[in-house]
């Protein structure tokens, strides 16, 4: 299967500081998204980006698929940014399933007052 | 609308009970999968389950089981519970397979703790 790498692991930032987290892939992916996961668990879909650039606000996105990483771009950084960052990619080929995520380990960011 | 729904949010076992885990998908949507996240770690890839069909499995032992009921709702079956299945459970559902369709929302997890 892919395997998935993020970095930096962790991140500690003050308060309106920008920051680029990373993912890299093995292989080349249908699906891809970025996710932030609160302190209760729950997954948060800030990006699906499988290509291009995408914005929301002070998040953006941009996927190079044909070299196999994406970048997550927080600007004017906040306390509520802070989180674990994961992104996560599938492959589906022909008629199968595309259902299979496989998630990086994650980057955890801080962001002080 | 609401959002994907798992229940219970908690639950503790000892090793050797089996457990029955369900969820609700977002209204409309047909695909439904199933992830396993331990402390520390990224989810890790169980099942996944489209139109009332296992289309995948991750590489879990045979006492994971799933399935999918007709209005897309399912379950996670775990038997024989070792401590290591100790981990938080999320569910997550697409509106389909292909392009856009398979961006997955997430549900809040269940939360199981094995003593």
């Amino acid at each position: 299967g892919i395997q998935v790498e993020q970095s930096p692991p962790d991140l500690i930032l003050q308060e309106g500081a920008n920051s680029t987290l990373r993912c890299n892939f093995s292989d080349s992916v249908n699906n891809l998204q970025w996710f932030h996961q609160n302190p209760w668990g729950q997954l948060i879909n800030l990006f699906y980006i499988p290509s291009g650039t995408k914005q929301n606000g002070r998040l953006s996105a941009t996927t190079v698929a044909t070299e196999r990483y994406s970048l997550l771009y927080i600007s004017s950084s906040q306390t509520t940014d802070s989180g674990v960052y994961f992104c996560a990619g599938g492959i589906g080929t022909g008629g199968t399933s595309y259902g299979k995520l496989t998630f990086g380990q994650g980057t955890i960011l801080t962001v002080h007052p | 609308d609401a959002g994907v729904t798992q229940s219970p949010t908690h639950l503790i076992k000892t090793r050797g009970q089996q457990v029955t885990l369900r969820c609700s998908p977002i209204s409309g949507h047909k695909s439904v999968s199933w992830y396993q996240q331990v402390l520390g770690q990224g989810p890790q890839f169980i099942f996944q389950y489209y139109e009332k069909e296992e289309r995948g499995r991750g590489n879990f032992p045979d006492r994971f089981s799933a399935r999918q009921f007709p209005n897309y709702s399912s379950e996670l079956n775990v038997n024989a519970l070792l401590l290591g299945d100790s981990a938080l459970y999320l569910c997550a559902s697409s509106r389909g397979q292909l392009g856009t369709y398979n961006e997955q929302f997430f549900g809040p997890g269940t939360r199981l703790t094995v003593l």
